[in-house]
């Protein structure tokens, strides 16, 4: 148990579905992350906020649209996703390092992940 | 190198064997070196987060030392149990890079027979 909280777990959604994944965070932690791990991929850095404003934004697709309403919960909204956004999603936190925008020492505490299948 | 890179990409080993893996990251503007360990079907856990070259750090069984001058890491564990069995990553940070943009290895998948 991490503290950080997932849901869902899993979900299947069809191209033209409109689906959200949240994330939850219990730590007092101010920063939290979306990375997406595709098979045979390493773990990927989608976004970024920090004291609930995006600080990074990694060339993600505009249908992926993230929401963070306050320091203790995440949002990946999706909107016309395509097969090859299958993947395994996580949400992490952590406490930022130095000023925002400096890199990470800290160390990230991950949820369990929403597996997401795209047909 | 650009990318952080882990090897070897899966092992097998005994119970009791002891055991090391190894992350190569670029080594210009070095920040930080993370190790995570990844059980199936749980979230990755932090094992170390190393800043300075030379830095040994240790838990149990497990210890990990760190060369930010050749860019390179070494995870060990002695005397592996099948509860090791998970992958392990690594990731590092860059000055100059933005916040929380750890770069990951694709990991080392460690399976432990009894």
């Amino acid at each position: 148990e991490t503290g950080v909280t997932q849901t869902p777990r899993h979900l299947v959604m069809g191209m033209t579905n409109k689906k959200s994944l949240k994330c939850e965070q219990h730590l007092g932690h101010n920063a939290m992350y979306w990375y997406k791990q595709s098979a045979k991929k390493p773990l990927e850095l989608m976004f970024v906020y920090s004291l609930e404003e995006r600080v990074e934004n990694n060339s993600v697709p505009s249908r992926f649209s993230p929401e963070c309403p306050n320091s203790s919960h995440l949002f990946l909204h999706l909107h016309t996703l395509q097969p090859e956004d299958s993947a395994l999603y996580l949400c992490a936190s952590s406490h930022p390092n130095g000023l925002a925008g400096g890199p990470n020492t800290g160390e990230l505490f991950f949820g369990e992940g929403s597996r997401l299948t795209v047909l | 190198i650009l990318n952080v890179e882990q090897s070897p990409q899966s092992l097998h080993v005994q119970e009791g064997d002891s055991t090391n893996f190894t992350c190569s990251f670029p080594s210009s503007n070095f920040y930080a070196l993370h190790w995570y360990r990844w059980e199936t079907a749980k979230s990755p856990e932090a094992l170390f987060v190393m800043t300075l070259n030379g830095d040994e750090k240790k838990k149990g069984r497990i210890s990990a030392t760190l060369n930010t001058k050749e860019g390179y890491s070494y995870l060990y564990i002695k005397g592996s149990q099948p509860e090791d069995s998970a992958t392990y990553l690594c990731a590092s940070s860059r000055y100059g890079g933005s916040q929380g943009n750890l770069i990951f290895g694709k990991g080392t998948k460690l399976s432990v027979k009894p």
